[in-house]
């Protein structure tokens, strides 16, 4: 069954603003978690991705938070562009490099 | 470097027929993968391989069946298509070894409709 999910399934925001994209997990044994973006048309592409015994990376404009207690993931954008506009994918990593998806999140940015 | 291929990029099939999907990629990756995504889905695994010659199943294996016989392709089979296999299919693949060995690389898709 679906062990990552996402709270909301559509988040619109204006250009300039910041956003954060959010994910629970129900699998404690994963050994990384990982974003992707999935804009019409494509196949998803690697935003960040976060080992299992760390709490927070940084990324070029993307920062990623992961709260083992509460078995949560985040995705933050901070000055969110129009070029950002897509799908975003939380998923958790297993053996053999596996990936588990949630649902997605539709991150809407307009000018 | 064309990174990760997919042929077709659509297709429609009639109920029982079969049909090959064929991924390649130009990186060496070691490991390589298949999902499908349905609408307002993530992807879900089907099979993988983890190098030339053996594969695996993946969360939704039922119906397909892959081979890796080259390590740059990797084909995707249905031997009797269903309209429940109507779907977007997407082939990834990843180094396996070194810093970055955990980052899948996506094909661009292949859409099938099965009538």
């Amino acid at each position: 069954g679906e062990s990552v999910g996402l709270h909301l399934p559509t988040l619109s925001v204006q250009e300039g603003d910041n956003s954060i994209i959010n994910c629970a997990y129900s699998n404690s044994a994963s050994d990384y978690f990982i974003w992707y973006k999935q804009e019409s048309g494509k196949g998803p592409q690697f935003i960040i991705d976060i080992r299992s015994n760390m709490d927070k990376r940084q990324g070029q404009r993307v920062t990623v938070l992961l709260n083992k207690t509460v078995k949560h993931l985040s995705l933050q954008i901070a000055a969110t562009q129009p070029g950002d506009s897509a799908v975003y994918f939380c998923a958790e990593m297993r053996g053999y490099s596996t990936l588990t998806f949630g649902k997605g999140t539709m991150l809407l940015v307009s000018p | 470097n064309a990174g990760v291929t997919q042929t077709p990029k659509f297709r429609v099939l009639k109920t029982g027929q079969s049909m090959t999907l064929l991924c390649a990629q130009d990186m060496n990756h070691e490991y390589m993968y298949w999902y499908r995504q349905d609408p307002g889905m993530g992807l879900r695994l089907i099979h993988y391989s983890v190098g030339e010659g053996t594969t695996a199943k993946g969360e939704v294996p039922d119906g397909y069946n892959v081979s890796r016989l080259k390590k740059q392709n990797f084909l995707l089979g249905l031997e009797s298509a269903a309209p429940s296999q109507t779907s977007v299919y997407f082939c990834a693949s990843a180094p396996g070894s070194g810093s970055s060995y955990n980052e899948q690389f996506f094909g661009p898709g292949t859409r099938l409709t099965v009538l």
